[in-house]
């Protein structure tokens, strides 16, 4: 079956301006992550869906990041006012079951990613 | 402190050479869980195989092999016989009851260059 999908697959803005990245998880995966993948910083987590819920947004670096899901399915990464550090790869992942802490591991899958460039 | 590393940052080798890429983790749980991920250029990471932290046999899968040692806190992967195609970024990934929110825990990533 089809895989995560993202879009766009890259995005260029100028720094100050908002963007919107979207994912759109394999059919009926209850799970959703997004992280971040910059030069230097590795994989960095930033939040998590449980259905439309995001339990705990401590995860995204600042308060102009917010992300949001809809129907339990597609989710939106929004960044307001974008600065020179947020140029990064972002990744959507999903997953059937939430890997609850000491519970099943369920494997994330990912999309190809939105790569991200504030001038 | 990281929860997994992965010292090699980069390894070349020349085709049909053996890789082994290393991954050292660390927790304090019994229960936890450990991945493998592959990113080629194109840069979707490809989920290559988790395994729990009951299991300790070693798993094969055509060219692959991963070999699962708890009292070194190792999860290494070795490539046998390796191909242009093998070239990509591999990353080792750790979930343990820690893990709230989710998350997994990445190392950063070994570079793999094999050249023909």
């Amino acid at each position: 079956g089809a895989g995560v999908s993202q879009s766009p697959s890259n995005k260029v803005t100028e720094k100050g301006k908002d963007v919107e990245l979207r994912c759109d998880p394999i059919s009926g995966h209850t799970a959703l992550y997004w992280y971040r993948q910059s030069l230097g910083q590795g994989l960095e987590f930033l939040i998590y869906f449980q259905g439309n819920s995001a339990p705990d947004k401590s995860g995204l670096p600042s308060d102009r990041f917010s992300a949001e899901r809809t129907g339990g399915s597609v989710s939106t990464l929004t960044i307001q006012r974008t600065q020179q550090e947020d140029s990064a790869v972002y990744l959507c992942a999903s997953s059937l079951l939430m890997q609850a802490s000491g519970g099943v591991a369920d494997t994330q899958y990912f999309g190809p990613g939105t790569r991200l460039t504030v001038l | 402190a990281q929860k997994v590393t992965q010292a090699q940052t980069e390894i070349s080798v020349v085709e049909k050479e053996d890789v082994t890429l290393d991954c050292v983790y660390e927790t304090r749980d019994t229960t936890y869980y450990l991945f493998w991920y592959k990113q080629p250029p194109s840069g979707e990471l490809v989920f290559l195989i988790r395994r729990n932290s009951f299991d300790e046999q070693n798993e094969i899968s055509g060219r692959y092999s991963w070999n699962f040692q708890k009292s070194t806190s190792s999860f290494n992967f070795t490539i046998t016989a390796s191909q242009v195609v093998d070239s990509a970024v591999y990353f080792c990934a750790l979930h343990d009851r820690g893990s709230t929110l989710g998350r997994l825990y990445f190392g950063r990533g070994t570079q793999l260059t094999v050249w023909p």
